[in-house]
This record gives structure tokens, C-alpha cells and sequence, in this order.
């Protein structure tokens, strides 16, 4: 499994944009990039995911280096109910296993 | 539509004991997936299941078990439980293999 790094935590005020950054940078050339998040008390929430080129949906855009050993997920103006613990996941379509990191607790503040 | 439903929501067992948890994936799903999330390891792959055929495993010893119904419903068991099997497990299912995963509200187990 590729290592990832992330920061431990971030702070945002709502309703601005927030980048949270992660480094991946021993991903194999198959895997594709997932996030999810998991807000308090609930199980995880899948986010976004991508292989090369970068991606958009409803609730994030998620950015991808050239080289693939790093992305950023990008919420484009946080609510409060972005608070959560975001996790980069690098994995092969092949292989279902998650393997969850420590991941990024992200606060928003009011 | 429903999502992934887990029961029970919260256990209390004693050490030695065994414990089975139950797992509803989302309607016409059929890969299952378990995970044990602790304070100390985070979160953790169990096993996941897809056509009543457990088709990967994590690495934790063989006091835990799972299965996989036609149904596509799962169930996990635990055997001699232990004072560190205190944990929430959570269940993911998805439509079939390489697709996202949607989680399930967890159960939280505690040992005593």
C-alpha cells in the first residue's frame, strides 16, 4: 500500500475555500486517489476520487500533481458541516481494501 | 433509498465471550466490507465479502470470523473476546467490486 502523508489538522473559516494537501508519493501507476471523510459520530463518507487528471462532483474538485505524488481536495466554501476527519487513500480498483491513515481533522470556524 | 444498516448499535460483553454483528448493505449491493476503528490504530480492514466469497482479509488473528449471505447481508463474529476488541466496527458495502464504498453508522462494542 502506498504511504500517504497529511497534516494532523487544519482550520478554516466558513465559507471560504479550503485545500487539504496530500503526499502519496510511493502511489503505483494503477492506483487511483480516493478521499473520504468522517464526520463525529458517524462512519466514513466517500468524497471524491481520481487517476491522472483532475476531477469535480458536488461536493469537492480534487487536484492531482503531474508526477501523482500528491493531490489536494479542495472544498470550494466550507459550512459547518465540513468538520470532519478528511483521509487520502491511495488504491488500486483491484484491491477493495481501505487502508486508512490518520487523515486531516479539519475545524471550521464560525 | 435505505442506507447500510448495522446491528446492533452498541454491545457490552465480558471478556472470554463471543459476539456476532450483523450488517445490512444498501439494496442491490454486493460487496461487503468490515473495518474496526480504535482510538489507538485508527481504522482498520477486517475483511470484505462479494458473492458470499471472502475475497480479501486484514490482518487480524483468526478469533475473527465473517460470512456473506445470497442475500448480500454479512454478519462478523468475535470468539474469546478480549479487553482490546473494544472498538467501533463499521461495515461498507458497494455495488460490486472497484466502486465506492458507503459506510454504515458502526457498532460500538465494549469489553469488559
Amino acid at each position: 500500500d502506498a504511504k500517504t502523508t497529511q497534516p494532523n489538522s487544519m482550520e478554516s473559516n466558513e465559507e471560504e475555500p479550503v485545500h487539504l494537501p496530500c503526499n502519496h508519493s510511493t502511489i503505483s501507476g494503477t492506483d487511483y486517489i480516493h478521499w473520504y471523510r468522517q464526520l463525529p459520530s458517524q462512519g466514513p463518507e466517500y468524497v471524491i476520487h481520481g487517476l491522472t487528471s483532475n476531477v469535480n462532483n458536488r461536493m469537492a474538485s480534487l487536484a492531482i500533481a503531474e508526477d501523482r505524488k500528491s493531490s489536494t481536495l479542495i472544498l470550494h466554501r466550507a459550512t459547518l458541516r465540513d468538520a470532519a476527519v478528511y483521509y487520502c487513500i491511495p488504491s488500486n480498483f483491484g484491491n477493495e481494501k481501505l487502508t486508512f491513515g490518520t487523515g486531516t481533522r479539519l475545524t471550521i470556524i464560525p | 433509498k435505505a442506507g447500510v444498516t448495522q446491528t446492533p448499535r452498541y454491545l457490552i460483553k465480558t471478556r472470554g465471550q463471543q459476539v456476532t454483528l450483523s450488517c445490512s448493505p444498501i439494496s442491490g449491493h454486493r460487496s461487503v466490507s468490515w473495518y474496526q476503528q480504535t482510538p489507538g490504530q485508527g481504522l482498520q480492514f477486517l475483511f470484505e465479502y462479494f458473492s458470499e466469497t471472502q475475497r480479501n482479509k486484514g490482518n487480524f488473528p483468526g478469533r475473527f470470523s465473517g460470512r456473506q449471505f445470497s442475500n448480500s447481508r454479512s454478519e462478523m463474529n468475535v470468539s474469546t473476546l478480549e479487553l482490546g476488541d473494544s472498538a467501533l466496527y463499521l461495515c461498507a458495502s458497494s455495488l460490486r467490486l472497484r466502486q465506492e464504498q458507503f459506510f454504515g453508522p458502526g457498532t460500538r462494542l465494549t469489553v469488559l
